[in-house]
């Protein structure tokens, strides 16, 4: 079956504490992107990658980490939770590199919900 | 500045009504326009696109119009279903190259009741 996989998918962690959320997909597909939904706010780009070793910042970069050492794999790493990291965060895959241009449909994985104490 | 509003920010309507949901954009240049839907702790599913040449496309029960020229859309519900309840997101694309090419509306929550 065709899907985007984050782990893990609930996460309560203290401030400081270094965490990872994985991100696989198993479409073969070259962009790969991280975002954040908060109440109000709607979907905000963390990171994105148009390609493996390609990445780059999107509007809420400032506390995360991304790398794309393998096409499938796409990890959000914060090195230093802070509560205002407490959020539901999405991983989302599409087809074409060209996504950026309006080419490709997104899609998504389930969530993971952190909560940062 | 490139900006994706959606209106109204959340509705409540009866089993088996009709209802229409709003997006106005300032992005371009225009690419396309997709809508979103998200049920609750669920990530969001595409419905359907709209590129600048389309003015109405149907999915079952959702159909989309676009307006390119006042840089509208709207997506039309007929004979809403409990399942229905989600949030739409609405999401325009830009052809401009570089970052951050997608932009995103903030969703509008619909609830069906019985």
């Amino acid at each position: 079956e065709a899907q985007v996989t984050q782990n893990p998918r609930y996460l309560i962690t203290v401030t400081g504490k270094k965490l990872t959320v994985t991100c696989s997909q198993n479409m073969n597909h070259e962009y790969m992107s991280w975002y954040r939904q908060d109440p109000g706010l709607g979907l905000r780009q963390i990171y994105y990658s148009m390609n493996v070793e390609v990445t780059d910042k999107g509007d809420v970069p400032e506390g995360y980490k991304v790398s794309r050492k393998e096409k499938r794999n796409f990890p959000l790493i914060l090195e230093s939770p802070s509560p205002n990291q407490t959020s539901l965060y999405f991983c989302a895959s599409s087809l074409s590199s060209t996504v950026g241009l309006g080419a490709g449909e997104l899609f998504f994985g389930e969530g993971s919900r952190l909560t940062v104490l | 500045k490139n900006q994706v509003e959606q209106s109204p920010q959340s509705l409540i309507i009866l089993e088996g009504k009709n209802c229409t949901l709003q997006c106005n954009y300032t992005v371009s240049p225009f690419s396309n326009l997709r809508w979103y839907k998200q049920d609750t702790g669920r990530g969001p599913v595409s419905l359907t696109i709209m590129t600048f040449s389309e003015n109405t496309k149907s999915n079952g029960r959702y159909t989309a119009t676009l307006d390119a020229d006042t840089k509208q859309s709207s997506l039309h519900i007929t004979a809403s279903q409990l399942s229905d309840s989600a949030s739409y997101i609405c999401v325009v694309s830009s052809r401009q190259t570089g970052a951050n090419n997608l932009f995103f509306g903030t969703g509008t929550r619909l609830t069906v009741i019985p």
